[in-house]
C-alpha cells in the first residue's frame, strides 16, 4: 500500500471546523482514499471515503487535492465525541478480494471545550 | 445489536497458558479480520478470511491460529502465551474485502500476559 504522512496531533476548539490533512504523494490512479477513526477505549470506525472527487457525509467532508496527492478531513464543527486518533488510509482497488487496511500513526486530534 | 462483537473484553493470563479469543459478526459480511494494536498504539493486521478460507496471514508466529467455523465466526486461539503478546486485539468485518468495502471493528479484547 503506498504511504500516508498525517500530522501527529492537532487541537481544536469546540464547534470549530477542523481540517485534518494527509499527504500521499505516491498515490496510484486506483488507490482510494480512506479515513478512519478510533475513539479512545473503542475499536476503529469508518468515517468516509472518496477517490477523485470531494464527498460529504453525516459524519464529515473529504477534499481531495486535484493531483490526489493530498486530502484533507473536514469537520464542520468539532465535538468533545469527535476527540480520537484519525487515520489516512489508501486502499488500491487491484482486484481480488480481502483488501487489508494498513493503518499509520494517525493525528490525534484534541478537543478543547 | 452489535455488529461485531467480541468475547471476553478483558483477558489476563499467566506466559505459557493456551487461550482463545472469539468474534462473531451478524452483519452477513463474507470477510473476516483480526488486528493486533500494541502498547505504542500501532495496528497491524494478523489474519483475514473470506468465506471460512484463510486469504492473508501477515507472517503472524504459528502459536497464533485462527478458526473459521462459519462466515460469521472467526475465532483466534494463541498456543504458548508469551509477554509480547499483551495487546489489544480486534476483530472486524467487511462485506467482501473490496477497496470501497467500510470495515466494521469489534470493540476488543485486552490481552494481558503475565
Amino acid at each position: 500500500d503506498a504511504k500516508t504522512t498525517q500530522p501527529n496531533s492537532m487541537e481544536s476548539n469546540e464547534e470549530e471546523p477542523v481540517h485534518l490533512p494527509c499527504n500521499h504523494s505516491t498515490i496510484s490512479g486506483t488507490d482510494y482514499i480512506h479515513w478512519y477513526r478510533q475513539l479512545p477505549s473503542q475499536g476503529p470506525e469508518y468515517v468516509i471515503h472518496g477517490l477523485t472527487s470531494n464527498v460529504n457525509n453525516r459524519m464529515a467532508s473529504l477534499a481531495i487535492a486535484e493531483d490526489r496527492k493530498s486530502s484533507t478531513l473536514i469537520l464542520h464543527r468539532a465535538t468533545l465525541r469527535d476527540a480520537a486518533v484519525y487515520y489516512c488510509i489508501l486502499r488500491r482497488n487491484s482486484g481480488g478480494s480481502n483488501y487489508k487496511l494498513t493503518f499509520g500513526k494517525g493525528t490525534l486530534l484534541t478537543v478543547n471545550p | 445489536d452489535t455488529a461485531v462483537s467480541q468475547t471476553p473484553k478483558y483477558l489476563v493470563t499467566q506466559m505459557g497458558n493456551d487461550k482463545s479469543i472469539k468474534c462473531e459478526q451478524n452483519l452477513g459480511h463474507d470477510t473476516m479480520y483480526w488486528y493486533k494494536q500494541d502498547s505504542k498504539k500501532f495496528l497491524k493486521i494478523m489474519f483475514s478470511y473470506n468465506n471460512k478460507e484463510l486469504i492473508i496471514n501477515e507472517t503472524v508466529p504459528n502459536r497464533f491460529s485462527p478458526k473459521s467455523p462459519d462466515k460469521a465466526h472467526l475465532n483466534l486461539h494463541i498456543n504458548s502465551l508469551e509477554l509480547g503478546d499483551s495487546a489489544v486485539y480486534f476483530c472486524a468485518s467487511t462485506p467482501s474485502g473490496g477497496a470501497t468495502d467500510t470495515q466494521y471493528f469489534g470493540p476488543g479484547t485486552r490481552l494481558t500476559v503475565l
